[in-house]
């Protein structure tokens, strides 16, 4: 069967570095999403990796290892304002999009 | 960028009534959308998908005679909870592809549908 596999809740503080891992294993392999979602509202996109890799974009970055079948966001210089949920989402062989369950990531002053 | 205009935002209705969610593609063509439910505190459940002129494609479990979707231009999707209960209050996201390089995902701002 097809899933992916995050942590459901991570803390981390205010102005530090945080990692949130994503394992995933599905039917083919087009790609891997990272979304931001804040509560009450839509997703957000954040990243797409398709090749092995860090993918660098500001304060976020997202890694891919497809040979392992695992990705990271990487969050760095946290701000309160990056309290969310933040999910995982590969795209299999159809390209539809298997979701994660979603790490809620709680930021502390 | 790619943007989805999701309307209405919020909606309260009595049980038993019908409730109409619209989702349009402002700058680009979505021949394929793809409507999720997300209930409190879980991730996004995959309902249906709809292909521009063609029927839905409804997930397992998901009733397609309570959950109406028109895919009838390139431009509109609409979702109608028919004869809505409380148990179909959630919050419910349509989603478009857009056929640029990475195949990205495009996300409505959400309806968040209480039946009373």
């Amino acid at each position: 069967g097809q899933n992916i596999d995050q942590p459901t809740e991570m803390t981390a503080t205010e102005g530090a570095i945080v990692q949130i891992n994503c394992t995933y294993q599905t039917s083919g392999f087009n790609g891997l999403f990272w979304y931001q979602q804040h509560a009450g509202e839509a997703p957000t996109f954040l990243s797409y990796n398709v090749l092995d890799g860090l993918e660098e974009k500001g304060r976020f970055s997202s890694f891919l290892s497809r040979s392992k079948g695992y990705s990271y966001l990487l969050l760095k210089e946290l701000q309160m304002k990056d309290s969310a949920s933040y999910l995982c989402a590969a795209l299999d062989s159809n390209y539809q999009l298997i979701w994660g369950a979603g790490t809620k990531l709680i930021i502390k002053p | 960028g790619a943007v989805v205009s999701q309307h209405p935002s919020r909606v309260i209705c009595k049980s038993g009534t019908s409730v109409k969610i619209e989702c349009r593609s402002l700058d680009f063509q979505a021949t394929t959308m793809f409507w999720y439910r997300q209930f409190p505190k879980q991730s996004l459940m995959l309902m249906a998908t709809s292909n521009e002129g063609s029927k839905a494609t409804y997930e397992q479990g998901v009733e397609k005679d309570k959950f109406l979707i028109n895919h009838a231009s390139l431009t509109l999707s609409t979702l109608t909870v028919t004869s809505a209960h409380p148990e179909d209050s959630s919050f419910y996201i349509c989603s478009a592809r857009e056929l640029s390089g990475n195949y990205g995902y495009t996300f409505g701002s959400g309806t968040r549908l209480t039946v009373v």
